[in-house]
């Protein structure tokens, strides 16, 4: 299972765009990288996923770099309710389970 | 709300009695996991069910634990003799495996405290 960094904790303004970058050097080319969020003692919610092309949905924009060793995960405008812990994923599909780390702790301050 | 459902939400229980927790997927999801939360950590691995087979369990569940899914549907996770070490959230979730990549949505969980 590939291995992830991510930062223990950020501060994003309310209103500006929330970067959340994800190091995930030793992915393998068949593994996909997901991102779930968990708001204080809810389940963890998919917010994202992609392979190699940048994804956008209506909750957030996944930027992966060209050699796939990292992603950015973007909250084009946080606000009070993306407070969460953020988890980067890379899960290769069959025979491997999703192996969550310990996050990013992202606090939108008003 | 087709999303899935747990139940219960929050359970108390004494040390040595024996709980089970429901887990309700999504609709036609043809997979289903369990996952053990303890606080300040992300949520681990335990079991995961392909229809009404289980086809891969962790080494975090010990023998105390069993997990059931029988028609494919719902499942139920079972503890006996429990510790006052299983108080955790736990949590299940379901996908559609077509094969190539999936995406796991969570129930809400359920919060068990063992005294």
């Amino acid at each position: 299972d590939a291995k992830t960094t991510q930062p223990p904790s950020m501060d994003c303004a309310e209103g500006r765009a929330a970067n959340l970058p994800c190091n995930h050097s030793t992915i393998s080319g068949n593994e996909y990288v997901y991102w779930y969020r968990q708001i204080h003692s809810q389940g963890p919610q998919y917010i994202i996923h992609g392979l190699k092309n940048n994804e956008t949905n209506e909750m957030a924009s996944l930027i992966i770099t060209e050699d796939r060793k990292s992603s950015t995960l973007i909250l084009p405008h946080a606000t009070l309710r993306d407070t969460a812990v953020y988890y980067c994923i890379p899960w290769g599909g069959y025979g491997q389970n999703f192996v969550f780390g310990p996050g990013t702790r992202l606090s939108v301050l008003p | 709300d087709t999303g899935v459902s747990q139940d219960p939400r929050h359970k108390i229980t004494k040390r040595g009695q024996n709980v089970t927790f429901r887990c309700d997927p999504i609709s036609e999801h043809n997979r289903l996991y369990w996952y053990r939360q303890t606080l300040g950590q992300g949520p681990e691995f335990l079991t995961y069910f392909q229809n009404e087979a289980q086809l891969e369990k962790s080494r975090l569940l010990s023998d105390r634990f069993s997990a059931e899914r029988p028609k494919g549907s719902f499942s139920t996770l079972e503890i006996q003799r429990t510790e006052q070490g299983d108080s955790a959230m736990y949590l299940c979730a379901s996908s559609l495996w077509g094969g190539r990549e999936e995406t796991q949505y969570f129930g809400p969980g359920t919060r068990l405290l063992v005294l």
